[in-house]
């Protein structure tokens, strides 16, 4: 167990549908990492919060957004979900948001878009 | 900018055998080196990483990474492979010069180590 938990673990939904993506980051650590891997892209970095705020932005699209709450927990939510978004969403934790941070990955939520 | 190549999607290894998982990068600045492996079903794990110091870096289960800047290359290793060794491999790097902060993955070798 990493200490970084993702729920849920699988998740079979429609397209046009939203869902949401929880992740806890590992005990102490501020900041959180959404990454999206599929067969075709590999791990594309999403978004990054620190301490509740928004650090950095990646190739997230309109039709997603996140958040960080008070108690540094996470949510990424996807809407008017299209089949191309089946994939497995990893959040990952660290200390920190910058330097040379070690990441610290949850098991991943496996979205699937029929 | 930042990026990393894993030129190869496979890699096929006998059990016993030493093993390398090849990686290069680019960056601005000084580069932060990162590997994590990928068991099936499961999150990415940290495996070493370099940032200053010694070109060759220690890390879990055994495995190790030789920091080459001439090369800019940073490729994983193992002098005797194990069949648990069975993974999806990750390279990572991060510039140090600034802008952004996020590490940029490559897109993974599959290691594959046969009895």
């Amino acid at each position: 167990d990493s200490g970084v938990t993702q729920t849920p673990k699988h998740l079979i939904t429609a397209t046009g549908q939203r869902v949401t993506l929880r992740c806890s980051p590992r005990s102490g650590d501020l900041s959180v990492y959404w990454y999206q891997q599929s067969l075709d892209q590999g791990l594309q970095f999403l978004i990054q919060y620190y301490n509740g705020e928004e650090r950095a932005k990646g190739n997230i699209l309109e039709r997603f957004s996140a958040q960080q709450f008070p108690d540094l927990h996470s949510e990424l939510n996807l809407s008017s979900l299209e089949l191309g978004d089946s994939a497995l969403y990893f959040c990952a934790s660290s200390v920190r948001g910058v330097g040379a941070n070690v990441l610290t990955f949850g098991a991943g939520s496996r979205l699937t878009v029929l | 900018a930042q990026s990393v190549a894993q030129p190869e999607d496979q890699v096929n290894v006998a059990e016993g055998n030493p093993l390398t998982v090849k990686c290069t990068y680019s960056v601005s600045g000084n580069p932060y080196l990162f590997w994590y492996v990928q068991y099936p079903n499961r999150g990415l794990q940290f495996l070493l990483k370099y940032i200053t110091g010694d070109n060759l870096v220690k890390g879990s289960y055994g495995f190790e990474a030789e920091f080459n800047k001439s090369q800019t290359s940073f490729h994983l290793k193992k002098p005797s492979a194990l069949v648990s060794d069975s993974a999806l491999y990750f390279c990572a790097v991060r510039d140090d010069s600034g802008g952004s902060y996020i590490p940029t993955f490559g897109r993974g070798t599959s290691l594959i180590v046969h009895p």
